[in-house]
């Protein structure tokens, strides 16, 4: 029963590194999404997927790229680091639709970038 | 887009008492209103959710309520208890294939029961 699964968990980038972020669900869900949450701000959506192949951008998606290649997989990528991105990252998951509007969270990726 | 405020931003309150958070959102499409809690160290957990065809809900000592004309919605928990003790999100959405569910979240309230 593993849900949404990131990985790392933690991890300490310098400016200008790259890295990829791994979100895997096992509860073939259509749409994925990741959030960032920083202090006081809640979570706001970086970028999300409505299918297999299809990406979207969110509220806050410079400086972050994703691909969705599998169903069960979404990655979400920074390319050059920068300190702003310092936060919480959190996958999330859900059967998407009118019917199905419940989201399943990941337990999150700390992220420092110096 | 979608702009939701959370208030208070952190909430105190003694064991057995009553607490209750208010949402305010911005966007009358919105159809969907979960409320998340969230453990340190842990991810956001549904707790409960309401949908725009409905104005009250409850599931044991937690409630929600909704006023669609107001754009408000609100979180009540009775008797409660220090594992309540959390951050608490409330969230709006439009749902449907082409918004893909993309929620809006409050900025969280931290709930503390003191025993």
């Amino acid at each position: 029963n593993a849900g949404v699964t990131q990985t790392p968990k933690f991890r300490v980038l310098k400016t200008g590194q790259s890295m990829t972020l791994l979100c895997a669900q096992d509860m073939n869900h259509e749409y994925m999404y990741w959030y960032r949450q920083d202090p006081g701000m809640g979570l706001r959506l970086i970028h999300y997927s409505v299918g297999e192949g299809t990406t979207a951008k969110g509220e806050v998606p410079d400086g972050y790229n994703v691909s969705r290649l599998k169903k069960q997989n979404f990655l979400l990528g920074l390319e050059s680091a920068a300190p702003s991105q310092t936060s919480v990252y959190f996958c999330a998951s859900s059967y998407g639709g009118l019917s199905g509007n419940t989201i399943y969270f990941g337990e999150g990726s700390w992220l420092t970038v110096v | 887009g979608e702009n939701v405020e959370q208030h208070p931003s952190t909430l105190s309150v003694q064991e057995g008492d009553s607490a209750v958070i208010k949402c305010t959102y911005s966007d009358s499409a919105s159809n969907y209103f979960p409320w998340y809690k969230q453990e340190l160290g842990k991810g956001p957990q549904l707790i409960i959710d309401i949908r725009s065809n409905v104005g009250e809900k409850k599931d044991q000592r937690i409630a929600v309520t909704l006023n669609k004309t107001a754009k408000h919605f609100s979180l009540h928990i009775t008797e409660t208890q220090p594992e309540d003790s959390a951050v608490y999100f409330c969230a709006a959405s439009t749902s449907g294939r082409e918004y893909g569910n993309k929620l809006v979240f409050g900025a969280g309230t931290i709930l503390r029961v003191k025993s």
